[in-house]
């Protein structure tokens, strides 16, 4: 079965400083992998997303991450923290039901809290 | 233009009663889910279902059931309300089955207090 586990639930950094925040998976099967934001009362919306090819991916807001098959994590990271990144971070990796199947829900980790202090 | 919207945005109600949360997309998606989000943020799917297709997460009640009237909308049913079901329920679509690799996209969430 897959699982995500994130370390930290709070991250706290200063503005313009390098944001790093931490997923490690288990997953049987290749893992298709996905980090999703949420700003305080709204819904989740997807940051980037690996699924084969590239194992660097960029994503929006100047965010991207690193699948390391060998390390099975995929950390996000950001160069230079905007007070607009503060926001609550989620790691999730697919629930393949049926590896080669269409079928499949995400897994979520437990979150991790973005504070950016000015 | 709400990609997908969910009413009501707060339901406040009492312990045993009957209630229900609508969802509609207009994406044109496929594959529709409802997640639950406790007081600690964390996310656990609760169903999704695609053309006609139903997979729960068996940990749910089956105080819980999700109706869809028409491929844009999936409704969430509760029975005889209880005190742990207090949270923030998200309805989300994506086309095809999300968990595949298709980003999932999520509605603004329902926060529900059980009293």
């Amino acid at each position: 079965a897959q699982s995500v586990t994130q370390l930290g639930s709070h991250v706290s950094v200063s503005e313009g400083a390098l944001v790093l925040l931490r997923c490690n998976y288990s997953s049987s099967v290749p893992p298709y992998l996905f980090w999703y934001v949420q700003y305080p009362n709204q819904g989740l919306q997807l940051l980037l997303k690996y699924t084969t090819g590239a194992t660097l991916v960029k994503g929006i807001n100047g965010f991207e991450a690193e699948f390391k098959k060998s390390e099975t994590s995929f950390h996000l990271t950001k160069p230079s923290a905007h007070m607009s990144d503060a926001a609550e971070y989620f790691c999730a990796v697919s629930d393949r039901r049926n590896y080669g199947g269409s079928q499949g829900n995400l897994i979520f980790g437990k979150g991790t809290k973005l504070s950016v202090k000015p | 233009d709400t990609a997908v919207s969910q009413t009501p945005k707060y339901l406040v109600t009492q312990m045993g009663n009957d209630k229900s949360i609508k969802c509609e997309q207009n994406l044109g998606h496929d594959t529709m889910y409802w997640y639950k989000q406790d007081s600690k943020k964390f996310l656990k799917i609760m169903f999704s279902y695609n053309n006609k297709e139903l997979i729960i997460n068996e940990t749910v009640p089956n105080r819980f059931s999700p109706k869809s009237p028409d491929k844009a909308h999936l409704n969430l049913h509760i029975n005889s309300l209880e005190l742990g079901d207090s949270a923030v329920y998200f309805c989300a679509s994506s086309q095809d089955w999300g968990g595949n690799y298709n980003e999932q996209f999520f509605g603004p969430g329902t926060r529900l207090t059980v009293l």
